[in-house]
């Protein structure tokens, strides 16, 4: 098992462009979830699903963003006619729903610039 | 609204000298979960220890330890020998129990100096 991993690391677009993220699990963990964190800030929750089910989303979220994990497995996060606000780092994280306690594994994150 | 703060943006530290990072947070609940993760530059968040609130012994790996004042809502983590590699971010984080987002502070960047 190689632990979390997120594509692409880096991500610099355009004002006005999509763009979309992917996130690889630990294959064992049914729950996944995306954290968003900005310059001199801790991660933020946006989003989290057990197994195929999202079963919130942060009011951080605005319309522009979309979030999928179909059959469970890995996960990618759209942002729509990004804006340079959303120029962060967007963390994914996974854990069994038994364990939350015992914390997440992260991944590397995916760094997004929006020039 | 529960809230972590950590007071120290950035923080210095000789080589295997020991160093302590506060961090203390807000909150009405009795079940809860406190957390300390590092972030290394350019690098995932790992988890350095975490402590359930319920136990009143104060959680340690190797050389990490806390101070967790539950009264007092204070967690602080201790850096005991420190090294190189212990440079990084850490956040200090809180769950409540049965649930499974984190409200994390705004790190403390530590510099561990050769």
């Amino acid at each position: 098992d190689t632990g979390v991993s997120q594509d692409p690391r880096h991500k610099i677009t355009k004002r006005g462009q999509n763009v979309t993220f992917r996130c690889d699990p630990i294959s064992e963990h049914n729950r996944l979830y995306w954290y968003r964190q900005t310059l001199g800030q801790g991660p933020e929750f946006l989003t989290y699903f057990q197994n195929e089910a999202q079963l919130e989303k942060s009011r951080l979220l605005s319309d522009r963003f979309s979030a999928e994990r179909p059959k469970g497995s890995f996960s990618t996060l759209e942002i729509q006619r990004t804006e340079q606000g959303d120029s962060a780092m967007y963390l994914c994280a996974s854990s069994l729903a038994s364990a939350g306690g015992y914390g997440y594994t992260f991944g590397s994150g995916t760094r997004l610039t929006v020039v | 609204a529960q809230t972590v703060t950590q007071s120290q943006p950035e923080m210095s530290v000789q080589e295997a000298e020991t160093v302590t990072l506060s961090c203390t947070y807000d909150t009405s609940e009795n079940n809860y979960y406190l957390f300390w993760y590092k972030q290394p530059p350019s690098r995932q968040m790992i988890l350095v220890i975490r402590q359930e609130a319920y136990k009143q012994q104060n959680a340690t790996e190797n050389r990490f330890s806390v101070n967790f004042q539950k009264a007092a809502k204070s967690f602080s983590l201790k850096i005991s020998d420190s090294q190189l590699g212990d440079t990084a971010m850490y956040f200090c984080a809180f769950m409540y129990s049965g649930t499974y987002k984190y409200i994390f502070g705004t790190g403390t960047r530590l510099k561990v100096l050769a």
